[in-house]
């Protein structure tokens, strides 16, 4: 399969303070790129999907002031959260997806995912 | 909202069991995806299913895509520690790119 990774694995920050998380596609062009968030026991839930040189499409009720996303290249996208509070803490989990007749075209492609932890 | 509802929430059994997990929509599919995930770590895709009435094996699992394309089960046979994890199924809606995820089945699995 396709390779996804994902910088940093965990982070820890003070309240309001802003922490960027890189999602990387590392063996595939990746058009499309989708950032989850999973609270604990949870499923995973979509905050945004991003297309390489256009502006992020955002979930209904997810603030794009606080969840800015940059996917400014083929392999790396950006999860920026601004002005932290201790309920942004949480696992962000970033998936890939190739073009047409690409490899990882068909399938979303997870990162291991960035547990975040806001004091 | 979740469009696909996953039963049952959680499972504990022992080695050896056999147990099947269902995904259940009103909405209609043009795929539906089966992840596991273990805790800390992102989803591992392990099949895809298309067509309606599809069933796919992976060595012990089993998967079964509904005829209507609104359902999904994951049959598991002779369960084993390692297959412990949280099961999602995740669907796509037409052409659209993203997937919803079902609600999760946690699996535990003991010796």
């Amino acid at each position: 399969g396709a390779v996804v990774s994902q910088h940093p694995s965990r982070v820890i920050c003070k309240s309001g303070t802003s922490v960027k998380i890189e999602c990387r596609s590392l063996d595939f062009q990746a058009t499309t790129m989708f950032w989850y968030r999973q609270f604990p026991k949870q499923s995973l839930m979509l905050m945004a999907t991003s297309n390489e040189g256009s502006k992020a499409t955002y979930e209904q009720g997810v603030e794009k002031d606080k969840f800015l996303i940059n996917h400014a290249s083929l392999t790396l996208s950006t999860l920026t959260v601004t002005s932290a509070h201790p309920e942004d803490s949480s696992f962000y989990i970033c998936s890939a997806r190739g073009g047409p007749g690409t490899k990882g075209s068909y399938e979303q492609y997870f990162g291991p995912g960035t547990r975040l932890t806001v004091t | 909202t979740q469009l696909l509802e996953q039963s049952p929430q959680f499972l504990s059994i022992q080695e050896g069991e056999n147990l099947t997990v269902y995904c259940n929509s009103s909405s209609v599919f043009s795929s539906l995806q089966w992840y596991r995930q273990e805790p800390g770590e992102g989803p591992v895709l392990l099949v895809t299913v298309v067509t309606g009435g599809e069933v796919k094996k992976l060595k012990r699992l089993t998967f079964q895509f509904g005829d209507a394309r609104k359902d999904s089960s994951l049959h598991i046979t002779a369960a084993q520690p390692g297959d412990t994890g949280l099961y999602l199924c995740a669907g796509r809606v037409g052409t659209a790119s993203k997937l919803t995820f079902g609600t999760g089945t946690r699996l535990q699995v003991t010796l």
